[in-house]
């Protein structure tokens, strides 16, 4: 299996610009989480998928993210417009529907706005 | 208000030695406890994990002792090598009632030659 798959891998763009993260999860999951990783505040939730729903999204930072899922194999988190708080490493991460397995990550995408 | 508290930022460690991680969580209904491990330009990768009926779990080199009490766990890796240098991040779900794991913000492990 590939894991899961997140593209681009690095992305630098000026503020202002649309930003859309791309996400393949693992074949046969049923959840799909997205996480944000900067040094002041860790490793923090922003919204998670089960069977293509969004179930919470409450860590998205404001209305300039947005999620998406439109099916099993794929989803973008887009962020517009962007701004230079939003440089971060951004991952995607998936698991099957029982609770207590483990959730499996991406590489993530390293976003710097400038 | 972090619900999962990492307090070392960093910690370095003699290779031989034991390396203790030290985690804090304040939500007392967290039942299942993981910790990951992050290598530069890779996701995070789990480790081990505890659930809260158990004070104990043991995977080779890797310990997690859980003390409810206290609201406080740590992981041991004994003895440390090299390719233990990473990032350790401490988890908390509330398994069988909530998909979300609360993750702390990280200690950077230092394996020392």
């Amino acid at each position: 299996d590939a894991g899961v798959i997140q593209s681009p891998r690095h992305e630098v763009t000026e503020m202002g610009q649309e930003v859309t993260l791309r996400c393949k999860p693992i074949s046969g999951h049923d959840y799909l989480f997205w996480y944000r990783q900067t040094m002041m505040r860790g490793l923090e939730l922003l919204i998670y998928f089960n069977n293509n729903v969004p179930i919470d999204d409450s860590g998205m930072p404001e209305d300039r993210f947005s999620a998406k899922m439109p099916n099993a194999s794929f989803s973008t988190l887009k962020i517009q417009p962007s701004e230079p708080r939003d440089s971060a490493v951004y991952f995607c991460a998936s698991k099957v529907a029982i609770t207590s397995e483990t959730q499996y990550f991406g590489p993530g995408t390293r976003l710097l706005v400038l | 208000d972090q619900q999962v508290k990492q307090n070392s930022p960093s910690l370095s460690v003699q290779e031989g030695r034991i390396s203790i991680l030290n985690c804090d969580y304040t939500n007392s209904m967290f039942d299942y406890f993981l910790w990951y491990k992050k290598y530069p330009a890779e996701g995070p990768t789990f480790l081990i994990s505890i659930s809260s009926i158990k004070d104990k779990n043991e995977d080779g080199r890797f310990t997690v002792f859980l003390n409810k009490s206290a609201k406080h766990l740590s992981l041991h890796i004994v003895p440390s090598q090299p390719g233990d240098s990473a990032v350790y991040f401490c988890a908390a779900s509330l398994m069988n009632r909530d998909d979300k794991i609360i993750f702390g913000k990280g200690t950077r492990l230092h394996i020392l030659p």
